[in-house]
């Protein structure tokens, strides 16, 4: 399966946007789908959505629903995502996860990536 | 989404067995194989150990193992290790394709 490598730590000011990067070394990239799932500190790991990477179809939970952007790019290898309006809530470690079609819930995870987010 | 239900923390001593449920509904658990289940260790990423309810990946021990009944799966980790000590979440599908996670549960070897 693939090795996904991330992008490094950000830090941001509440109402800023950040944009996260998520890179496949392997070639099962255009046949995956990417998951980005978010740790708050001490906190249970939170699905927020995913792209296609074949396809560029996307689908979120409804809680992040207009506030996260996710897309691909596919010469790159690369799944991208983008949350605006950050608040102080969204502090936390970032993680993307691919799933390959056909392989059922067989996820890689990449290493994660920290956003915070303060004044 | 609610999140599936895990117990908060499980202790073992070291070579017993001990049991973590996962309990959704006819949605998500209860609703098709794609169950796994994450072990954590602090400051780590999650690292994958069951899919498709009880299949492992490569390398994954198979003091691992997973099954599910119904609503709720389970995980059951056999010959307990102090290595064993992390968090544990399962996840599931959902039948709008979906992904809902576990509240975590703590393992203690004791």
């Amino acid at each position: 399966q693939d090795q996904l490598v991330q992008s490094g730590a950000e830090m941001k000011r509440p109402g800023a946007s950040v944009k996260i990067s998520c890179k496949a070394s392997g070639n099962n990239f255009f046949k995956s789908a990417v998951h980005w799932v978010r740790q708050a500190p001490g906190q249970r790991l939170e699905w927020m959505g995913w792209i296609n990477a074949g396809n560029g179809n996307t689908k979120f939970s409804q809680k992040f629903q207009g506030r996260v952007i996710l897309t691909r790019d596919t010469s790159a290898k690369t799944a991208h995502m983008e949350v605006s309006s950050l608040r102080s809530e969204d502090t936390a470690v970032y993680y993307c996860a691919a799933a390959y079609f056909g392989s059922g819930s067989y996820w890689d995870w990449g290493q994660g990536t920290l956003v915070a987010v303060s004044s | 989404q609610s999140a599936l239900t895990q117990p908060a923390s499980v202790s073992g001593s070291p070579g017993q067995s001990i049991t973590i449920s996962c309990t959704g509904t006819g949605d998500d658990v209860g609703g098709d194989q794609f169950v796994s289940w994450n072990q954590q260790r602090p400051g780590e990423a999650p690292k994958l150990i069951i899919y498709d309810v009880n299949n492992r990946p490569s390398g994954v021990s198979n003091r691992f193992s997973g099954s599910k009944s119904g609503n709720t799966a389970s995980l059951t980790i056999s010959g307990l290790r102090t290595e064993d000590e992390a968090d544990y979440y399962c996840s599931s599908y959902t039948g709008n394709n979906h992904v809902v996670f576990g509240t975590g549960t703590t393992v203690h070897v004791l």
